[in-house]
């Protein structure tokens, strides 16, 4: 079955520092989302991208991130400047004109 | 808007038991609906998924769940628990405009040997 790939597994990162979670979506996939999960809480909805430009983000999506398709195959979220509570797992997700996304395994993100 | 609600948070089972999960939704728009299961420390995979068509379908591990439309319900069952199957699970609604996935608070399954 296809995956789509994140990166890193797992980034420590000191509060107030940037970051980037990589993602490489199916290569034939059309529609990018970012979802995340703060421990022990459910899965939210954070952003969907598409025809290179954002088609819907939620509240917590707010001017601290930013997301990004460089080169035609990665996806990026950027998160400016981090908080303790970003730390989650974040998950991205692909898909094609179906409607079934694929996600990755995510990037656990702890903040210190 | 949608949404989505997961009754009990916590089920137990024993191994060899019928497994339940309870996934109750709202939607204003005919809704596709869709079971992941993450295993500790692991991703969300794909178990199941109700688009259009039968509402009875079968997914991946011997689970199954339902569409009922008159209950807004989409329940997910394994007629035998294995130990294997203990991990959390997640309902999740999409309406077929925007295809933003909608999560439950999970139940997160133990079954007892």
């Amino acid at each position: 079955e296809p995956e789509v790939t994140q990166t890193p597994s797992h980034q420590v990162t000191q509060m107030g520092q940037e970051v980037i979670l990589r993602c490489v979506p199916i290569s034939n996939h059309l529609y990018f989302y970012w979802y995340r999960q703060i421990l022990g809480q459910k899965v939210e909805f954070l952003v969907s991208f598409y025809n290179n430009e954002i088609s819907e983000k939620s509240e917590i999506f707010d001017d601290q991130f930013s997301v990004e398709r460089p080169d035609g195959s990665n996806f990026t979220l950027k998160i400016r400047s981090t908080k303790l509570e970003d730390s989650a797992m974040y998950f991205c997700a692909s898909r094609d004109r179906g409607s079934r996304a694929f996600f990755g395994q995510g990037t656990r993100l702890t903040v210190v | 808007a949608q949404s989505v609600t997961q009754l009990g948070s916590h089920v137990s089972v024993s191994e060899g038991a019928l497994v339940l999960l309870r996934c109750n939704y709202s939607s204003s728009v005919p809704p596709y609906l869709f079971w992941y299961v993450q295993y500790p420390n692991q991703g969300l995979q794909l178990l199941l998924k109700y688009t259009t068509g039968a509402t009875l379908v079968k997914g991946i591990n011997g689970f199954e769940a339902e569409f009922k439309k008159s209950e807004t319900s989409f329940h997910l069952t394994k007629p035998s628990a294995h130990m294997s199957d203990a991990a959390e699970y997640f309902c999740a609604v999409t309406d077929p405009g925007t295809y933003k996935y909608i999560f439950g608070t999970g139940t997160r399954l133990k079954v007892l040997a």
